[in-house]
């Protein structure tokens, strides 16, 4: 299996930062890794897809890059409501895997 | 709008089975692969299984396969998941999702999910 690591695993940061989130694969995927976003006890909610695609009605604060192991999500700007657990999410295998999560608080 | 809701989830003993559904509205179901990802308590999501838009392709996570299966039904715009053997480490939030491809690419709608809670 193909497996996904976030870093760090938690971040703390103020309203008006720009932040920065690793993923890593175990082996090449070339761009098929997507961006999940989720608030507590809600349902994930898909921000990035193909690395560096933004979904429709994602704000532009929002982006990706990468490609093979290496990827990042950067958030420009932190607005309030972005304080939420970020998984990075793999579908170039069957088995699809998610990273271990990182959890974004307020400083 | 376009919607999944899940049902079917409570609490059952270890190695007994449970079925969940989910209810496809606002799309055309019979395109899409549909996907099963869940959440332990305080932890992170895991992806289960997926199907293709026809059911010919499936696809399960490893700490599942031989136990659980994964079905649609297109004439009732559904998905299901049959869950046997069940383990107390199969206590979860279980959400299914939907796929922006005909097979997986990546889930670009989620329903709310169902809790299943595996105890004695």
């Amino acid at each position: 299996d193909i497996q996904m690591t976030q870093s760090p695993s938690s971040l703390s940061a103020s309203v008006g930062d720009r932040v920065t989130i690793t993923c890593r694969a175990s082996q090449t995927i070339t761009n098929f890794l997507n961006w999940y976003q989720q608030k507590p006890g809600k349902a994930p909610k898909l921000l990035i897809y193909a690395a560096s695609s933004l979904q429709s009605g994602v704000p532009s604060r929002f982006s990706g890059s990468g490609s093979g192991t290496d990827f990042t999500l950067t958030i420009n700007s932190l607005q309030p409501e972005d304080f939420a657990t970020y998984y990075c999410q793999q579908s170039y295998s069957t088995l699809q895997t998610f990273g271990q999560g990182t959890k974004l608080e307020i400083k | 709008q376009v919607q999944l809701v899940e049902s079917g989830g409570g609490v059952v003993q270890p190695g007994r089975s449970l079925r969940l559904s989910c209810a496809a509205s606002g799309f055309t179901f019979r395109g899409c692969g549909m996907h099963w990802v869940r959440q332990a308590p305080g932890k992170g999501l895991e992806w289960v299984a997926v199907i293709s838009y026809d059911g010919s392709n499936k696809y399960y996570a490893d700490s599942v396969k031989g136990r659980f299966t994964i079905s649609r039904d297109n004439s009732k715009d559904t998905v299901y998941l049959q869950m046997n053997s069940l383990r107390i480490e199969d206590t979860a939030v279980y959400y299914c999702a939907k796929d922006y491809s005909s097979s997986w690419y990546y889930m670009d709608v989620w329903g709310k999910g169902t809790t299943v809670t595996v105890s004695s």
